[in-house]
């Protein structure tokens, strides 16, 4: 079965960077694309941005361009997320999810179980 | 970005009550929609695809409808693990953008 699993919660003072990471599992890991999403506390879902695991082509939401950078692993399966210069907004559950073309629409089809980034001096 | 609305922001009903949930999209998406649910503390779950097409494993008391700007999450007869934030997705430009959510409660 498919399955997205996250690297542990982390706790970051302001200015620092944090590196998730998803290691996925049950799926040919290079078919697909990984989207990470966050969601601060309290608040809806924010796309980040997303990386093909065939070729490691990304798109990155405007908002995150230059501070964040999105990889992969093929050996491991695994995809990453790091984002720098972090800030106390950047405080948020962040999920990794395998992008799917369904029927043509881009489509979150299985998500990993999240990791809290807590940004605090 | 395209933006997605969602309404209501909240809504309070009852176990076997029928709830639709609406979404708009702020240019045309064609049918690429897609609804989300979200209990606390979880991962959101994929509901339903394209619009209408449920994501396997989902009950079917849950449909979707629309295309264009305008769509629809319906839920039958609501049960007591349905209680949770759906969220909508357009899927038709690669910068993926949400709704804000919709909470539904128990009345």
């Amino acid at each position: 079965q498919v399955q997205l699993v996250q690297s542990g919660a982390e706790v970051k003072k302001p200015g620092a960077s944090v590196k998730v990471s998803c290691k996925a599992s049950g799926y040919t890991f290079s078919s697909y694309g990984i989207s990470w999403v966050r969601q601060a506390p309290g608040q809806g879902l924010e796309w980040m941005g997303w990386i093909s695991a065939y070729n490691g082509d990304t798109n990155y939401a405007q908002k995150l361009q230059g501070r964040v950078t999105m990889t992969t692993d093929t050996s491991t399966t695994t995809a990453y997320m790091e984002l720098r210069s972090l800030r106390s907004d950047d405080t948020a559950v962040y999920y990794c999810a395998r992008e799917s073309r369904i029927v043509g629409a881009t489509t979150l089809d299985y998500w990993g179980q999240g990791t809290l980034v807590t940004v605090s001096s | 970005d395209i933006q997605m609305t969602q309404s209501p922001s909240s809504l309070s009903a009852s176990v076997g009550d029928r709830v639709t949930i609406t979404c708009r999209a702020s240019q045309s998406i064609s049918s690429y929609l897609n609804w989300y649910q979200q209990k606390p503390g979880k991962a959101p779950k994929l509901l339903i695809y394209a619009a209408s097409s449920l994501q396997s494993g989902v009950p079917s008391r849950f449909s979707g409808s629309g295309s264009g700007t305008d769509f629809t999450l319906t839920i039958s007869s609501l049960q007591p693990e349905d209680f949770a934030t759906y969220y909508c997705q357009q899927g038709y430009r690669t910068s993926l953008t949400f709704g804000q959510g919709t909470k539904l409660e128990i009345k």
